[in-house]
């Protein structure tokens, strides 16, 4: 089993603030690193695939890096609509999920 | 388009077997590209992934989960199903299906890398475990 670990846990941060989460899996994943945003009561939404491939749709603002076993998610210039909880996810072998990141208001 | 759309009974008796139902809208569950999955999420908690299908019927299983999960393919009603065995009060979730895509492919010396995620979601439906 691959684990993969976020953190932090939660965040408060403004709009238009630079924020990084980071995700670490337990053995090398190579580049197989998803990203997901999650509102309250909806599914979760594919950000960025294979590291750093933004998926169809999202801002460019959303950015992905890292390899082997640490991987960062960053935005730019937070925006009221990107309060949310994200997910990273391996897809190097059967899928596995970090624990989340909760993005609040500060 | 295509949508997911997640069915079943939101009320399961301990020790029973869960089983919900996705149907597939819009698009072939047969295609090559995609594998086929259930993700479960408790209540003020992250995601869980439970397991995945091929539209071949091949499986793969979260291993905490394997021998209580059977997920199975209907590719006459564009369906797949879980279905969860002897149930506690741990397995009350919301139970989600997702499309999981083949989104980039490469090679490297005659080695093959494909990239997988989940580009679609189910809208999600709660089970609750409780006698």
């Amino acid at each position: 089993d691959i684990q993969m670990t976020q953190s932090p846990s939660s965040l408060s941060a403004s709009v238009g603030d630079r924020v990084s989460i980071t995700c670490r899996a337990s053995q090398s994943i190579s580049d197989y690193l998803n990203w997901y945003q999650q509102k309250p009561g909806k599914a979760p939404k594919l950000l960025i695939y294979a590291t750093s491939s933004l998926q169809s749709g999202v801002p460019s603002r959303f950015s992905g890096g890292g390899s082997g076993t640490d991987f960062t998610l960053t935005i730019s210039s937070l925006q009221p609509e990107d309060f949310a909880t994200y997910y990273c996810q391996q897809s190097y072998n059967t899928p596995g999920f970090g624990g989340g990141t909760k993005v609040e208001i500060k | 388009q295509v949508q997911l759309q997640e069915s079943g009974p939101g009320l399961v008796k301990p020790s029973q077997t869960l089983s919900l139902t996705c149907t597939v809208s819009g698009g072939s569950i047969s295609s090559d590209s995609y594998y086929w999955s259930w993700i479960r999420q408790p209540a003020g908690k992250g995601l869980e992934w439970i397991g995945r299908i091929y539209s071949s019927g091949s499986t793969n299983y979260n291993p905490s989960l394997k021998s209580r999960v059977t997920i199975s393919v209907d590719t006459s009603k564009n369906q797949f199903s879980l279905k969860l065995s002897s149930v506690t009060a741990a397995d009350t979730a919301v139970y989600y299906c997702a499309r999981d895509s083949l989104l980039y492919s490469t090679s490297y010396l005659s080695n093959y890398y494909y990239y997988y995620g989940m580009d679609v979601w189910g809208q999600g439906t709660t089970v609750t475990v409780s006698s």
